[in-house]
C-alpha cells in the first residue's frame, strides 16, 4: 500500500465541523482513499472512501484534492463520540482485495465539550 | 445482527503457556484476520485467512499460529515462543474484494504476567 502521512493529533470543539488532512503524494491511478476510525478500546471502523469525486454518507464527508495527492475527511458537525483515532489508508481498487489494511498511527482527534 | 465475536475481552495468562482467542463472524465473510495493537500504535497484521482451511503469515506472524477449519472461525493461539504477547488483539473479516469495507471485532486484551 502506498503510504500516507496524517497529524498526529488534532482538537476541536464539540458541534463545530473537523477538517482532517492526509497526504499521500504516491498515490497511483486506481488507488482508492479509504478512512476508518477506533474509538477507545474499540476495533476500528469504517467510514468512508472514494476514488476522484468528492464522497458523503451519513457519517462523513470525502474531499480529495484535484490531483488526488491529498484528501480531507470532514466531520459537519463534531459530537463528543467523535472522539478517536482516524486512519487514512490507500488501498488498490475500490475494494481492495483481502489480504489486510495497512494501518498507519492515524490521527488522535480530540473533542471538547 | 450480523457481527464479529471476539472472546474473552481480557485475557491474564502466565509467562510460557500458550493461549487461544476466539473469534467468529456471522457475516458469511470468506476473508478473516487478526490484528496486534501495541499502546499508541497502528495496527500490526498477523495472519489472514481467505479460505477454509487455508491461511497467510501477515508481518508479524513469529510466535502465533491460526486455524480456519470453519468459514465462521478464525481462532488465533499465542504461542510461548511470543516474546512480548502483551497488547490489544483485533479479529476482522471481509468479502474476498473488501468492498463494502473491513468489519472489526471489539477486540481482547491479552496481559502476560
Amino acid at each position: 500500500d502506498a503510504k500516507t502521512t496524517q497529524p498526529n493529533s488534532m482538537e476541536s470543539n464539540e458541534e463545530e465541523p473537523v477538517h482532517l488532512p492526509c497526504n499521500h503524494s504516491t498515490i497511483s491511478g486506481t488507488d482508492y482513499i479509504h478512512w476508518y476510525r477506533q474509538l477507545p478500546s474499540q476495533g476500528p471502523e469504517y467510514v468512508i472512501h472514494g476514488l476522484t469525486s468528492n464522497v458523503n454518507n451519513r457519517m462523513a464527508s470525502l474531499a480529495i484534492a484535484e490531483d488526488r495527492k491529498s484528501s480531507t475527511l470532514i466531520l459537519h458537525r463534531a459530537t463528543l463520540r467523535d472522539a478517536a483515532v482516524y486512519y487514512c489508508i490507500l488501498r488498490d481498487g475500490a475494494g481492495g482485495g483481502a489480504d489486510g489494511l495497512t494501518f498507519g498511527k492515524g490521527t488522535h482527534l480530540i473533542i471538547q465539550p | 445482527d450480523g457481527g464479529i465475536t471476539q472472546s474473552p475481552k481480557y485475557l491474564f495468562r502466565k509467562e510460557g503457556q500458550n493461549v487461544t482467542l476466539s473469534c467468529e463472524q456471522n457475516l458469511n465473510h470468506d476473508a478473516m484476520y487478526w490484528y496486534r495493537q501495541d499502546p499508541g500504535q497502528g495496527l500490526r497484521l498477523i495472519y489472514y485467512s481467505q479460505i477454509v482451511n487455508d491461511f497467510q503469515k501477515g508481518d508479524i506472524a513469529e510466535g502465533y499460529s491460526v486455524s480456519r477449519e470453519k468459514k465462521e472461525s478464525f481462532p488465533l493461539t499465542v504461542t510461548s515462543a511470543q516474546k512480548n504477547p502483551t497488547a490489544f488483539y483485533l479479529c476482522a473479516s471481509s468479502t474476498l474484494t473488501g468492498f463494502y469495507g473491513y468489519t472489526f471485532g471489539s477486540g481482547t486484551r491479552l496481559t502476560v504476567v
